[in-house]
């Protein structure tokens, strides 16, 4: 079974500084998704970023971007020119690729953001 | 934002009794998930749907039954519900490989079993 490890269970950040969340995962598969979702306090969940395990290229989303190391399993999610708006837990996640393939996630990261 | 509605947004309810969450998408996506959230544990996935009738177990489905009759509505069934019940309750929707895997999510439903 896969597993998905966020080590930080609380992060900060000042206003227009840059931030990085960590996340490592276990697999035996060669072939994945991974995700971040945010969710804020309104606790909607909304996807931030996608990553295909088959592209070497690192996904990017405006301020948001990965690195995805796939030799590590490591996938962490950059913020830069962080926004009190960013405040909210971040999810990593993980998903095989295939048919009704489920998604399996991490504890989450709670992002705060300082003036 | 995808179409997804989950019904009740709140519930308080006794041991014991039966409960019901409601799914109902818009979409027409063949996949349908309900997941618990709790502290300390992220998201958990409870049961899913691959099609009408077709569903299976998640990690955490003791204690849940799910139905599909029709594409766009998923109903999670607590037959008694139990105090360890008490959660937020998402469900979620993906189009599949076509769809570029992403998985939509309701807006939730904290449920309370007291």
């Amino acid at each position: 079974a896969q597993t998905v490890t966020q080590s930080q269970p609380e992060m900060s950040v000042q206003e227009a500084e840059t931030v990085t969340l960590s996340c490592t995962y276990d697999t035996s598969e060669s072939d994945y998704y991974l995700f971040w979702y945010k969710q804020p306090p309104s606790r909607q969940m909304i996807l931030v970023i996608r990553q295909e395990a088959y592209k070497q290229q690192n996904a990017t989303e405006n301020r948001f971007s990965v690195n995805f190391q796939k030799a590590a399993k490591s996938f962490s999610l950059k913020i830069s020119d962080s926004q009190l708006g960013d405040a909210a837990m971040y999810f990593c996640a993980y998903r095989s690729a295939g048919t009704a393939s489920k998604l399996t996630f991490g504890t989450g990261t709670r992002l705060q953001v300082t003036l | 934002d995808a179409g997804i509605t989950q019904s009740p947004r709140h519930k308080v309810t006794e041991t014991g009794t039966p409960v019901t969450l409601r799914c109902h998408q818009t979409e027409n996506h063949r996949y349908m998930y309900w997941y618990r959230q709790d502290p300390g544990h992220g998201l958990r996935l409870i049961h899913y749907s691959y099609g009408v009738k077709d569903t299976d177990k998640g990690e955490v489905s003791d204690g849940y039954s799910v139905s599909r009759s029709k594409t766009e509505d998923f109903l999670l069934t607590l037959e008694s519900a139990t105090s360890s019940q008490t959660s937020v309750y998402f469900c979620a929707i993906s189009g599949g490989p076509q769809k570029g895997e992403k998985l939509f999510f309701g807006s939730g439903t904290q449920l309370s079993v007291l």
